[in-house]
């Protein structure tokens, strides 16, 4: 089964906002990653937070993670419209890693 | 650097038929999966390599053969498709020889199985 589990599911908000999305996973983790995926493409790594980690930035990019409530969130600022694609959290299991379900993010121009 | 590539892009197979899905990386990488995707579910682990020679199950591996004899190659075998394993198919690879690193992924082989 799938450890992490994204919320919304779906999300679409205008060119310039900013985007906000949420995992929860079940059990204990060494780390978290998200992935953005284009329609019809491969994923493509973004982001990665250790356990010991609480906050993390690259670019217009901000993960948080809270280990007590066993939750992650990634936030996009200033989206653009090229930032549309899916978005999906994806925890270390030890030598496997368990992908969610996803979250589909339009951004209209 | 090619990255990871992965042949066919698209494959028709009728029921009870075999096939080989071909996945390399030209990184050195240690670990190499794969994985299926299906709407709506993510995407779940088939099998994985932490190296040359060793292999493991993941999630869903049954119905799927996998061997690693070089650290380039990780070809995914259907022994004998089912409609259930329609599907589009991704491989990736990462670093070392754990999951717990950034994975490069190949832009995927869509599968039907009729």
């Amino acid at each position: 089964s799938q450890q992490g589990e994204e919320d919304p599911q779906a999300l679409s908000i205008q060119e310039g906002e900013n985007a906000t999305m949420n995992c929860s996973y079940k059990t204990s983790i060494n780390n978290l990653q998200w992935y953005r995926q284009n329609s019809g493409r491969g994923l493509v790594h973004l982001i990665l937070i250790r356990s010991n980690e609480r906050e993390k930035h690259s670019g217009r990019l901000r993960v948080t993670l809270d280990t007590s409530k066993k939750s992650s969130s990634l936030l996009i600022t200033a989206s653009r419209a090229a930032d549309t694609a899916s978005y999906f959290c994806a925890t270390d299991g030890g030598n496997d890693m368990r992908f969610g379900a996803g979250t589909r993010l339009t951004v209209k121009p | 650097n090619a990255g990871v590539t992965q042949t066919p892009k698209f494959q028709v197979l009728k029921t009870g038929q075999s096939m080989t899905l071909q996945c390399a990386q030209d990184m050195n990488h240690e670990y190499m999966s794969w994985y299926r995707q299906d709407p709506g579910m993510g995407l779940r682990l088939i099998h994985y390599s932490v190296g040359a020679g060793i292999t493991d199950q993941g999630e869903v591996p049954n119905g799927y053969n996998v061997s690693r004899s070089t650290t380039e190659d990780f070809p995914l075998r259907l022994l004998s498709a089912a409609p259930s394993q329609t599907s589009v198919y991704f491989c990736a690879s990462s670093y070392s020889g754990r999951a717990a690193n950034e994975q490069f992924f190949g832009p995927g082989t869509r599968l039907t199985v009729l």
